[in-house]
């Protein structure tokens, strides 16, 4: 069974400056895709960047980028410019290509909470 | 483009009690998956509804079940109510195997 973790539970950094959020997962699939998801405390889920593990190029998303590290399996997220907006709570996620049972669903880690201080 | 909504957004139960929650999928999205996240913890998978078919479960029993309608709207249900169940309830809807879009979630307290 596949597994994600989130070892930092709580983050925190200035305005402007920079952030990383680690992630490690295990799997014995060798084709799936690494989400980032955002929850305010609004508590809708925002996807934030997705990267396909066929690819090596790290995925970007303007001041959002990922290190994809697949014989690692780590997936880390670094928020550059840190604005007060980006304070949330963040989930790594995990999902088969071709789903278990074709059901694609993801796969959690426990969250990490970024504060942004100003 | 209209989003995926959910009613109620917030609901209070007692146990042993029975709720339906609701979910309206993304226009053009025929999947609907249903998630359960306790405070403070990441979403965990509860079951995957495709054209109106149960198409996967995860790790939660069977007083817990679901329906998905003709429009693709879906409705989760649960039965006999435990404290345990308190948590906020997330939808997502899909294309088959696509990206997943949230909805707000509905908030259940069981008292």
């Amino acid at each position: 069974a596949q597994t994600v973790t989130q070892s930092q539970p709580e983050m925190s950094v200035q305005e402007a400056e920079t952030v990383t959020l680690s992630c490690t997962y295990d799997t014995s699939e060798s084709d799936y895709y690494l989400f980032w998801y955002k929850q305010p405390p609004s508590r809708q889920m925002i996807l934030v960047i997705r990267q396909e593990a066929y690819k090596q190029q790290n995925a970007t998303e303007n001041r959002f980028s990922v290190n994809f590290q697949k014989a690692a399996k780590s997936f880390s997220l670094k928020i550059s410019d840190s604005q007060l907006g980006d304070a949330a709570m963040y989930f790594c996620a995990y999902r088969s290509a071709h789903g278990s049972g074709n059901t694609g669903k993801l796969i959690f880690g426990q969250g990490t909470t970024l504060q942004v201080k100003p | 483009e209209t989003g995926v909504t959910q009613s109620p957004t917030h609901l209070i139960k007692t146990r042993g009690q029975q709720v339906t929650l609701r979910c309206s999928s993304q226009s053009g999205h025929n999947t609907v998956s249903w998630y359960q996240q306790a405070l403070g913890q990441g979403p965990q998978f509860i079951f995957q509804y495709y054209r109106e078919e149960e198409n996967g479960r995860g790790n939660f029993p069977p007083r817990f079940s679901g329906l998905q309608f003709p429009n693709y709207s879906s409705e989760l249900n649960v039965n006999a109510l435990e404290l345990d169940d308190s948590a906020l309830y997330l939808c997502a809807s899909s294309s088959r195997m696509g990206e997943q879009y949230f909805g707000p979630g509905t908030r259940l307290t069981v008292t």
